[in-house]
C-alpha cells in the first residue's frame, strides 16, 4: 500500500527558511497535500500541487515535488514563531481514490 | 461560516465499554470521512461517505468499528468493547462537491481508554 513518510521534528530560529521535506511511494498520486495542525486544532490545508507541476509558489510558502524521487518539501520563508505546528503530507492515489494518505507528521518549533 | 464540529472533545472510558463519537460536517459538504491519530503515527483512514453511495469502510481496524451518517449530514463513529489499543484522536473532515480533494477537518475527539 501507500506509505508517506516525513521526518519527525525540525527546529529552526525565527526569521530563517524552514523545509519539511516528504517521499511517498505511490507513482499514481494526482494531488499531494500540506496540512498544518496547530495545538487541540484540526488540520488545516496550507497548500496543495498537482502530480504534473514542480513547483507552487503561494506567499511565504513554496512547494517542490520531484516525481521521479517520490520527493516533495514545503519551504517557509522568514519562518515566525506562529508556525510552529505539526505538519502532515499527504497523498492522494490515482484518479477515483476515496482518501488521502497521511505521513507522520513533522513538528515544526521556531526558536525566538 | 461554521467548520466541521466534533464532539465530545475529549472521552475517557473503561475497557470493554461502547463509546460513540458525533461529526457534524459543514453544512452542503457531500464527503464525510473519519481519520484516527495515534501518537508519533499519521493519520489512518477509517471509513468515507459520499452521497447516498454505500460508504467506503475499507479502513476500518476491525469490526468493533462502525459508523453512520444519517441524512447525509451527521456522522457517528461507534466503537465498541473499547480497548486500550483504541485510544487515540478521531478526526473527521467533509469535502464540498467538485472542489479537488480538499478535506476540511474538525478538532476531534480524544480518547482515552483506561
Amino acid at each position: 500500500g501507500e506509505d508517506v513518510e516525513q521526518s519527525l521534528f525540525l527546529s529552526v530560529r525565527e526569521g530563517d527558511s524552514s523545509v519539511i521535506n516528504c517521499t511517498y511511494t505511490d507513482s499514481s498520486s494526482t494531488y499531494l497535500y500540506w496540512y498544518k495542525q496547530e495545538p487541540g486544532a484540526g488540520l488545516q490545508l496550507l497548500t496543495y500541487i498537482f502530480s504534473n507541476m514542480d513547483m507552487k509558489q503561494d506567499q511565504r510558502l513554496t512547494v517542490l515535488l520531484n516525481k521521479k524521487d517520490k520527493h516533495l518539501s514545503l519551504r517557509i520563508a522568514d519562518t515566525q514563531t506562529g508556525d510552529s505546528a505539526i505538519y502532515f503530507c499527504a497523498e492522494r492515489g490515482q484518479t477515483g481514490a476515496n482518501n488521502l494518505f497521511f505521513g507522520t507528521g513533522t513538528r515544526l518549533t521556531v526558536i525566538p | 461560516g461554521a467548520g466541521v464540529s466534533q464532539s465530545p472533545s475529549n472521552k475517557v472510558t473503561e475497557k470493554g465499554k461502547d463509546v460513540e463519537l458525533r461529526c457534524d460536517p459543514i453544512s452542503g459538504h457531500t464527503a464525510l470521512y473519519w481519520y484516527r491519530q495515534s501518537l508519533g503515527q499519521g493519520l489512518e483512514f477509517l471509513i468515507y461517505f459520499q452521497g447516498n453511495s454505500a460508504p467506503d469502510k475499507s479502513g476500518l481496524p476491525s469490526d468493533r468499528f462502525s459508523a453512520e451518517r444519517t441524512g447525509g449530514s451527521v456522522s457517528t463513529l461507534t466503537i465498541q468493547r473499547t480497548q486500550q489499543e483504541d485510544s487515540a484522536v478521531y478526526l473527521c473532515a467533509s469535502r464540498p462537491a467538485g472542489r479537488g480533494y480538499e478535506q476540511y477537518f474538525g478538532p476531534g475527539t480524544r480518547l482515552t481508554v483506561t
